[in-house]
């Protein structure tokens, strides 16, 4: 079985203060890990993907097997960033399983 | 961008009616996916289709049922709703001959309220 655990269900920070959003797994096997924003009133879109390691939108996240996590980085959190957060899991059976979710607030 | 249009976007109704939520996709995806999104539970798949003749069940399938009735539809049927299937519902694609298996496209939702 495939699980995604994201243990803070809102988050807030100050504008310009790093923000961290925690994800762990639960996947025997070697997942593919994404992000996926949703910002008010817009539809739930991909932000990113461990296999292709990059930035966007000044957010990162690495892929840590040992301890089996996938936190959502961001060194200068701004307002706009304000959003809900999923954490996704791809394994074998090429289902998308995700977690519950972050409201992250950056406040002014 | 419209290229995954779900209808109803809301819809009320009462205990023991049938509901049918459809979705239509312009973009060519081989898969369609339903979940829905139920606050601290976030998004649960309900079933998935890799194509037109491959219909799965998912992790919540018990109580809907589908129709994949070309690449381009996806439909989603409460036989018989309940109030415990309140919820916002998302369609959802990708495409089969992508690198990776977890870039989908989500519809804007469809809220259902089952009184």
């Amino acid at each position: 079985a495939q699980r995604v655990t994201q243990p803070e269900k809102l988050l807030s920070v100050f504008k310009g203060a790093p923000v961290e959003l925690k994800c762990n797994y639960s996947y025997s096997g070697s997942p593919e890990l994404f992000w996926y924003v949703q910002y008010s009133r817009q539809r739930l879109q991909l932000l990113l993907r461990h296999i292709s390691r990059e930035s966007i939108k000044g957010f990162t996240a690495d892929l840590n097997k040992g301890e089996t996590s996938f936190h959502l980085k961001k060194p200068f959190a701004q307002e706009e960033d304000s959003a809900m957060y999923y954490c996704a899991l791809s394994g074998s059976a090429r289902q998308l399983t995700f977690g519950s979710g972050t409201q992250l607030t950056v406040l002014p | 961008d419209a290229d995954v249009t779900q209808t109803p976007r809301n819809r009320i109704t009462k205990t023991g009616k049938r509901i049918m939520l459809e979705c239509s996709q312009t973009k060519g995806h081989d898969r369609m996916y339903w979940y829905r999104q139920d606050p601290g539970l976030g998004l649960r798949l309900i079933y998935y289709s890799f194509d037109v003749k491959d219909i799965n069940k998912g992790e919540i399938s018990d109580g809907y049922s589908v129709s994949r009735q070309a690449q381009a539809k996806f439909s989603l049927s409460l036989e018989s709703a309940i109030p415990n299937q309140t919820a916002l519902y998302f369609c959802a694609t990708s495409n089969l001959a992508a690198p990776s298996t977890g870039e989908l496209f989500f519809g804007e939702g469809s809220r259902l309220t089952v009184l």
